[in-house]
């Protein structure tokens, strides 16, 4: 069974409106969450990597003020839209590892396909 | 350089056919290697951890060459359910970065 899970798996809403996905992990307590943004036909990009209490971390390009990350629990991620404009419509997944044990697996989210109208 | 590069592909086989998949790594620090499968509009899910002895998975056998900073895949017999996007991952101090992804497509 998903030991990360997303939420919502889809989503349509209007230009200028803020969205929020939620990543939860359900089967350990994640200190660190990714999030990445994945445009049709290309490959994964990493957004951020969120840190349970602290302030996340952005990739070069990406808004901070736009894409509001909050990790305030060791269970829970959320990344908030803000603002959505179509250009922003893309499938955002998020991933969670263990810290329990080093250099596994990231788990990934079932992702949210975010449609800005 | 990009941290992880792959074969940019795509690869187009016929069912039965042999591919294999490259990628190599920049970080010699790098602690751990996987493939991950990414089927269309869907999360990646992992295919197999990959160990410098090598391992092989049924069809699917990877390997490790961290003197060269290398990773393969291989897949034998492939089927139609095979055709997906294979990425290879690697994993630094629980740092994962992806490479682009490799796209397979299987034909009768």
């Amino acid at each position: 069974g998903a030991v990360v899970s997303q939420h919502p798996s889809w989503v349509i809403c209007k230009s200028g409106t803020s969205v929020k996905i939620e990543c939860r992990s359900l089967d350990f307590q994640a200190t660190t969450m990714f999030w990445y943004r994945q445009f049709p036909k290309q490959s994964l990009m990493l957004m951020a990597t969120s840190n349970e209490g602290s302030k996340a971390t952005y990739e070069q390009g990406v808004e901070k003020d736009k894409f509001l990350i909050n990790h305030a629990s060791l269970t829970l991620s959320t990344l908030t839209v803000t603002s959505a404009h179509p250009e922003d419509s893309s499938f955002y997944i998020c991933s969670a590892l263990n810290p329990g044990l080093m250099n596994t697996e990231a788990f990934f989210g079932q992702g949210t396909r975010l449609t800005v109208v | 350089r990009k941290e992880v590069e792959q074969d940019p592909g795509p690869f187009n086989v016929p069912e039965g056919a042999t591919v294999a998949f490259n990628c190599t790594y920049s970080n010699s620090a790098s602690q751990s290697f996987f493939w991950y499968r990414q089927d269309c509009r869907k999360e990646p899910k992992l295919l197999m951890s990959v160990y410098s002895s090598g391992n092989e998975d049924g069809r699917f056998t990877a390997q490790l060459n961290r003197a060269s900073q290398y990773i393969s895949l291989l897949i034998r017999d492939s089927k139609l359910s095979d055709s997906a996007t294979y990425l290879c991952v690697v994993n630094i101090n629980n740092d994962m970065r992806f490479g682009a992804g490799t796209r397979l497509t299987v034909k009768p």
